[in-house]
């Protein structure tokens, strides 16, 4: 089975911070993909990050797959209130089929 | 982008009835969809995989005679709480994907279920 780690689980910070979050396992993963969720709302997909040593931007937010393809993170720049949402980390491997099984996530709060 | 539809967005309910809940993909065809459950502060955990036109395939742990799951078209599933208790209480969320691995994941906009 595989373990699955993310942290840290809450996170609350004030506009204009930097924050990293981070996704490990014990397991190589053939893939990964980041959602974001927000409250009452299902998950939205942000990236998905296929190659060891990756790393994808997206506005102010950049996402890294580690070398071995284990573990992966998430940093924000800047954060702003807009950014408050539970963050997701989904990994997948070719034998693990259609279904997402999510990391216990990143409960992330940005007050003005 | 593809479009999931869940309905209801919320129920409450007396112990002991059954509630039915449905999913719909609205521009594409989903022979697989996905059931998720998730409390309060916590992740989404799944449930089971919905085949079109075949028997669900239930999470361990996740009793099939509790979440009836029906997927007899290409874009729509259903989850049925039967007997619902207090504890079923949740957001019960579904989702489905155009393609395989690395595609995206589309989710509904889940359902808040309250059992009284």
């Amino acid at each position: 089975t595989q373990l699955l780690e993310q942290s840290p689980q809450f996170l609350s910070i004030q506009e204009g911070e930097n924050l990293t979050v981070y996704c490990n396992s014990s397991s190589v993963f053939s893939s990964l993909q980041w959602y974001r969720q927000e409250p009452g709302e299902g998950p939205v997909l942000l990236v998905t990050v296929v190659t060891g040593g990756e790393v994808k931007k997206l506005k102010r937010l950049t996402f890294q797959f580690g070398d071995a393809r284990k573990d992966s993170s998430l940093h924000i720049t800047a954060a702003q209130p807009g950014d408050t949402g539970l963050y997701l980390c989904a990994p997948q491997n070719s034998n693990s089929g259609y279904a997402l099984n999510f990391g216990k996530g990143t409960s992330l709060l940005v007050t003005p | 982008g593809a479009v999931v539809s869940q309905h209801p967005s919320w129920v409450i309910c007396k112990s002991g009835t059954s509630v039915k809940i449905e999913c719909r993909s609205l521009d594409f065809q989903a022979t697989t969809m996905f059931w998720y459950r998730q409390f309060p502060k916590q992740s989404l955990m799944l449930m089971a995989t919905s085949n079109e036109g075949s028997k669900a395939t239930y999470e361990q742990g996740v009793e099939k005679d509790k979440f009836l799951i029906n997927h007899a078209s290409l874009t729509l599933s259903t989850l049925t709480v039967t007997s619902a208790h207090p504890e079923d209480s949740s957001f019960y969320i579904c989702s489905a994907r155009k393609g395989q691995m690395n595609t995206e994941a589309f989710f509904g906009q889940g359902t808040r279920l309250t059992v009284v």
